[in-house]
């Protein structure tokens, strides 16, 4: 069983829909919490980062992190086709350390 | 300010050669990360360097290493090349030691291994 486990997808939506992204852990340690987007050819993009558990809020973005159940969510709203991408979750056990566990990342299409 | 760049951009490389790909970091950050990405083992922590010393390593076989110069540019080496190290080599930099909350990530180098 993989530390991370995280859906991959491929998901579809239509513009405009609320999306909702999961992964969930199996290692109690995991205190920060990090949500990237990575397009075609790039390179992943830090969205949100999150300590322990609870939520966070930017923008259109809602990271939520539920530490008793070892699980972390990651909601669009309002979605756009520029939000099509592979969106990856990680996390590690302290806060100096980028020894990071990512998730498999879920592709996510949204349609205009 | 400028992005991670990273070079090459892509490589193609034959069984038992070895690679070196080279990450220069943004401006002002002193520490580099580099990651293997394959579609069969996602993301995976190689190691980092900050201030020209290798701080962590991830659970990578020794033939993967790397180096920090003094203006925090970062090369990594993979010798013996096997098929199974086909990926995308990401490296990230940010300006502390560790700062999951502040790394970028440049497009990475794509190493394919024939």
């Amino acid at each position: 069983q993989k530390e991370v486990e995280q859906d991959p997808g491929p998901l579809s939506v239509p513009e405009g829909a609320i999306v909702s992204l999961n992964c969930t852990y199996s290692n109690s340690a995991f205190q920060y919490f990090m949500w990237y987007r990575q397009y075609s050819r790039k390179g992943p993009e830090l969205l949100m980062y999150t300590y322990s558990s609870g939520n966070k809020e930017d923008g259109r973005f809602t990271a939520q992190v539920d530490k008793s159940s070892k699980y972390i969510s990651l909601f669009i709203r309002d979605s756009q086709p520029s939000d099509s991408a592979t969106y990856l979750c990680a996390m590690t056990m302290l806060y100096n350390n980028n020894d990071m566990r990512f998730g498999a990342g879920t592709r996510l299409t949204v349609k205009p | 300010k400028a992005g991670v760049t990273q070079t090459p951009r892509y490589l193609i490389k034959t069984r038992g050669q070895q690679v070196t790909l080279s990450c220069s970091p943004i401006s002002g950050h002193r520490s580099v990360s580099w990651y293997q990405q394959t579609p069969g083992q996602g993301l995976q922590f190689l190691f980092e360097y900050f201030s020209e010393t290798q701080r962590n390593k991830g659970n990578f076989p020794g033939r993967f290493s790397g180096r920090q110069f003094s203006n925090s540019r970062s090369e990594m080496n993979v010798s013996t090349l096997e098929l199974g190290d086909s990926a995308l080599y990401l490296c990230a930099s940010s300006s502390t030691s560790g700062g999951a909350n502040e790394q970028y990530f440049g497009p990475g180098t794509r190493l394919t291994v024939t």
